[in-house]
């Protein structure tokens, strides 16, 4: 069974700073991994998408990178804003049989960026 | 910009109650999932279909919860009788054949008391 781990559960930073959030799961047999964005009482915004046979995507500030071999992404925001607060949800899908397409998600990470 | 639509919005309703929420998929895709998001237990995965047949449901208490796809434009969840634990929000997403890209609905929040 797919387990994906968030680390740091939360993160309160200043403005401008630079920062890292973690993804790791335990079954590298993925199709994609998506990042994905959700603001207090709100749904789901998607952020970047790796598939399997990429190692990194880019939008704006964010870039996020797949290890898929160790089980591992990153997502990397820089010179963060207080907009950017919320929090931050990894997920993977499946690849196989009628699993395929199938999201498991991370726990999270809440972000607080301070003005 | 397509959007997936749920309703309603938000539903407080008495222990015992039928609950059905409903779910408008951005045309065009046919893979349809329903997820619940609790404090405790974030989000999980209830029931899945592909092409309007359901390909996964083990994540759903199968003797209250059912889940249809009554035709490609409508999905629902339904719970009966509810009970106070079913508290969360329910979460509809679609994705395209390819799952490259998977929109999620604003939820529905639900509130049994």
């Amino acid at each position: 069974k797919q387990e994906v781990t968030q680390i740091p559960a939360a993160l309160s930073v200043p403005e401008g700073e630079n920062l890292v959030l973690n993804c790791s799961f335990t079954d590298s047999a993925i199709y994609n991994l998506q990042w994905f964005r959700q603001d207090p009482g709100k749904g789901l915004t998607s952020l970047l998408l790796i598939q399997s046979s990429q190692r990194e995507q880019t939008s704006g500030r964010l870039n996020a990178s797949l290890d898929k071999s160790s089980g591992r992404s990153t997502l990397y925001i820089a010179a963060s804003q207080p907009g950017d607060s919320a929090t931050y949800l990894c997920a993977v899908s499946e690849g196989r049989g009628t699993s395929y397409g199938k999201l498991t998600f991370g726990q999270g990470t809440i972000l607080t960026v301070h003005p | 910009d397509a959007r997936v639509t749920q309703t309603p919005r938000d539903k407080v309703t008495e222990m015992g109650q039928e609950v059905t929420m409903r779910c408008q998929p951005i045309l065009g895709h046919n893979t349809v999932f329903w997820y619940r998001q609790t404090m405790m237990q974030g989000l999980e995965l209830l029931a899945y279909f592909r092409n309007r047949a359901p390909l996964d449901d083990s994540g759903m208490p199968k003797d209250r919860f059912s889940a249809e796809m009554p035709d490609a434009t409508l999905a629902t969840l339904k719970i009966q009788p509810s009970e106070p634990r079913d508290s969360a929000v329910y979460f509809c997403a679609s994705a395209p054949q390819t799952v490259y890209g998977y929109t999620f609905g604003s939820g529905t929040r639900l509130t049994v008391v």
